[in-house]
């Protein structure tokens, strides 16, 4: 069954602490973005990565990290210069490259971080 | 800055009726449009993605693409109670080495009346 997942469901976090969502896919897809949620609101990019050892800084990347070691693999950590880290975190993936058709992105179940 | 922006609603519409979603969109180079439709609490899911100016059907659904007004819409024909839900529009940008970004409107809701 091919798809992307997600853990944990939910989350917990204390202050000062730093946690890790885990997004891994089986889809042979090369990108891979991070996207957060807040209620009532569209999704905001954080991170994104095109290949292996290669990520970019999305729209509000502070207070976040990621990694990207292998092509199935995306964590993002919630530092605890997060402020606010409160919300649904979306993890998506593309086919990835140039060519237009190759962006339709295709998302995850999505991790709820609260906290303590 | 590149924006997508859409009418928050809610939108309500009885059964059976067509449901109109409209979304505007600020970047004239942008090249592909997605709707997304978001059950709450839950992750979107595709609906269409259209790439060409004119209309795109799939089942009960259309969507409507006018480049030059930087405007795209959705149409979903016979409502249905199970259409209920937030539906996101996304438009593509050029971001940083070529690598393409989507940008999310904050979505539409929608209520289907039976």
């Amino acid at each position: 069954d091919g798809g992307i997942t997600q853990s944990p469901k939910y989350l917990f976090r204390k202050e000062g602490q730093n946690v890790t969502l885990s997004c891994e896919q089986n889809l042979n897809h090369d990108a891979m973005y991070w996207y957060r949620q807040d209620p009532g609101q569209g999704l905001r990019l954080i991170y994104y990565s095109q290949i292996v050892n290669d990520f970019q800084k999305g729209d509000i990347a502070e207070g976040y990290s990621v990694s990207r070691e292998k092509k199935e693999s995306f964590p993002l950590t919630v530092t605890s210069a997060q402020k606010n880290p409160t919300a649904f975190y979306l993890c998506a993936s593309s086919i990835g490259g140039t060519r237009t058709r190759m962006e339709t992105q295709y998302f995850g179940p999505g991790t709820r971080l609260l906290v303590l | 800055q590149k924006e997508v922006e859409q009418n928050s609603g809610p939108l309500s519409v009885p059964e059976g009726a067509i449901a109109s979603l409209n979304c505007t969109y600020s970047d004239r180079v942008s090249q592909s449009f997605f709707w997304y439709r978001q059950y709450s609490g839950k992750s979107p899911e595709l609906i269409m993605s259209i790439y060409s100016n004119g209309d795109k059907e799939d089942g009960r659904f259309t969507a409507q693409l006018n480049k030059a007004s930087q405007y795209v819409s959705l149409l979903i024909r016979d409502s249905q109670p199970s259409d209920s839900a937030t539906y996101l529009c996304a438009v593509n940008f050029m971001g940083a080495g070529s690598a393409r970004q989507l940008t999310f409107g904050s979505g539409t809701q929608l209520t289907v009346l039976p």
